[in-house]
C-alpha cells in the first residue's frame, strides 16, 4: 500500500542547531506540504512543492527550507533551531487534479522540542 | 492571503446532530474541504465541495455556499468516537491547501 512516513517522530534538539525532517510518499504524488500545528493556530503551512525542483514559501516560512530532488521527498530543514519551532511538524501530499478536488494524505507527524 | 474562521469548540450528546461552521476569505478558491484529526493523531481526510450545495458521505454531510465564502460540516447520530478536531481547510490556486483553526468537538454521553 501507498504510503507517507515521517522520520523521526520524536526529536529533541538545541537552539542553534541545524535540524532536517524527513518525509517520504510512495503514492507518486506531484504536489507535497509541509505544516506546523501548534495549540491555538491549527495547521500552519510552512513550505510546499508542485513537483522536482519546485519549492515555494507557505504563511511561516521564515528559518525553514525544503529541496525536492524527487517525487518521493521533501525534507524540511531548521536552518538554526530556535525555541520558538518547538512544534509538531505534518508533512502531507497530493495528487495534482484540475480544480483542486484531491484528498492529501498526512504523515504521522514528528513532534520537535528545541531546548 | 487566505483566512478562514470556524468556533474553536463545540459539545454535543451521542446520538444528536452538530454542525460546525465555516467561513473563509481568499484570494483564490477551487474548493473546501473537511479533515478530522484525533488527539495524537493525524488528520484525515472527510469530504470536499467544489460546487455550491450538499455533499452527503454516510453520517456526515458538508456544505458549501461560494456566493456567502461559507461552508459547514454536519454529523449526524453523534458517537463517541467522533470526539476529534474538524477542520476546514480551502484549496487555493495550484492545489495549496490552507487550514482553519480547528473545531474541538465533543461527544457526551
Amino acid at each position: 500500500d501507498a504510503e507517507i512516513t515521517q522520520s523521526p517522530r520524536h526529536k529533541i534538539t538545541e537552539t542553534g542547531r541545524q535540524v532536517t525532517l524527513a518525509c517520504h510518499q510512495t503514492w507518486n504524488h506531484n504536489n507535497m506540504f509541509w505544516y506546523r500545528q501548534d495549540l491555538g493556530h491549527g495547521l500552519r503551512l510552512i513550505h510546499y512543492s508542485y513537483g522536482v525542483q519546485d519549492t515555494n514559501k507557505g504563511e511561516v516560512s521564515d528559518g525553514y527550507s525544503v529541496s525536492r530532488s524527487n517525487t518521493e521527498d521533501l525534507p524540511l530543514t531548521l536552518e538554526s533551531a530556535a525555541s520558538s519551532q518547538t512544534s509538531v511538524y505534518f508533512c502531507a501530499s497530493s495528487e495534482s487534479i484540475r480544480g483542486g478536488d484531491t484528498e492529501a494524505f498526512f504523515g504521522q507527524g514528528t513532534r520537535l522540542t528545541v531546548v | 492571503g487566505q483566512s478562514l474562521e470556524q468556533p474553536s469548540e463545540v459539545t454535543a450528546v451521542e446520538g444528536a446532530i452538530v454542525q460546525i461552521n465555516c467561513t473563509y476569505q481568499t484570494s483564490g478558491f477551487y474548493g473546501l474541504s473537511w479533515y478530522q484529526q484525533h488527539d495524537g493523531g493525524a488528520p484525515t481526510f472527510l469530504s470536499y465541495n467544489a460546487l455550491d450545495g450538499l455533499e452527503e458521505t454516510g453520517r456526515f454531510s458538508s456544505f458549501l455556499s461560494r456566493s456567502d465564502s461559507y461552508g459547514y460540516l454536519l454529523l449526524q447520530e453523534l458517537q463517541m468516537k467522533d470526539s476529534a478536531s474538524y477542520f476546514c481547510a480551502v484549496t487555493g490556486g495550484g492545489n495549496k491547501l490552507t487550514f482553519g483553526t480547528g473545531t474541538q468537538l465533543k461527544v457526551e454521553l
